[in-house]
């Protein structure tokens, strides 16, 4: 069975501020791809990253960063100096090569808000 | 400009009227897929298809039918909707190769 768990339902920071958001993952697959969405309160889905199961490299992208621990099942995304405009749901999500990588398995999201 | 699309965005409608969500890829992917997004759920998927005429039932498809008929269109069929079914729901399609899936803007269904 494959799961995401983002034990983080919501996060209130003030701007500037520095934050983390979990993800923990579950799969019996050695193959899989995980990735982050950001969803604004416009509402469309907004791709941030795919990492596979085999490149444990961390990724910065500006402001910012993931963190993929294979030991621990973890995708951590970190947004450094935060901005009202990072104010969305994130997801975390799962696909692997059981399912043939077309069906992605959701974690239940995380609610940043982020206030001036 | 590479797209997915659905019509229409918002829809408020009854219980037991039937209707259709469009939903029309531009990227020639073979793989598409509806998901339902519900708070405290995360996306769920719904049905999926791998290609023309090819589809299979994902995790909640009670209530729900899909047809492929043509590579490009996925659309989706509340035969008789029911106030469960109020969701937003995103269709999506399947780059190969990257495993990236591309969403669309999503609808907003709401049944009274």
């Amino acid at each position: 069975a494959q799961k995401v768990t983002q034990a983080q339902t919501e996060i209130s920071v003030v701007e500037k501020e520095d934050v983390t958001l979990d993800c923990v993952y579950e799969t019996r697959d050695t193959t899989y791809y995980l990735f982050w969405y950001k969803q604004p309160p416009s509402g469309e889905l907004v791709f941030l990253i795919r990492r596979n199961s085999f490149d444990e490299q961390n990724e910065i992208s500006g402001r910012y960063s993931w963190n993929f621990q294979k030991s621990t099942s973890s995708f951590n995304f970190t947004i450094t100096a935060s901005q009202v405009v990072d104010s969305a749901v994130y997801f975390c999500a799962l696909s692997s090569r059981g399912t043939g990588f077309q069906k992605l398995v959701f974690g239940t999201g995380t609610r940043l808000l982020v206030s001036p | 400009e590479a797209q997915v699309t659905q019509n229409p965005r918002y829809l408020i409608t009854v219980t037991g009227k039937k209707l259709t969500v469009t939903c029309s890829q531009n990227m020639n992917h073979e793989y598409m897929s509806w998901y339902r997004q519900d708070p405290g759920l995360g996306l769920r998927q719904i049905y999926y298809s791998m290609n023309v005429e090819v589809t299979d039932k994902g995790d909640v498809p009670e209530g729900y039918k899909v047809s492929r008929k043509e590579k490009r269109n996925f659309p989706l069929i509340l035969e008789s909707p029911s106030p469960n079914q109020t969701s937003l729901y995103f269709c999506a399609s399947l780059k190969p190769g990257y495993n990236e899936q591309f969403f669309g803007p999503g609808t907003r269904l709401t049944v009274l």
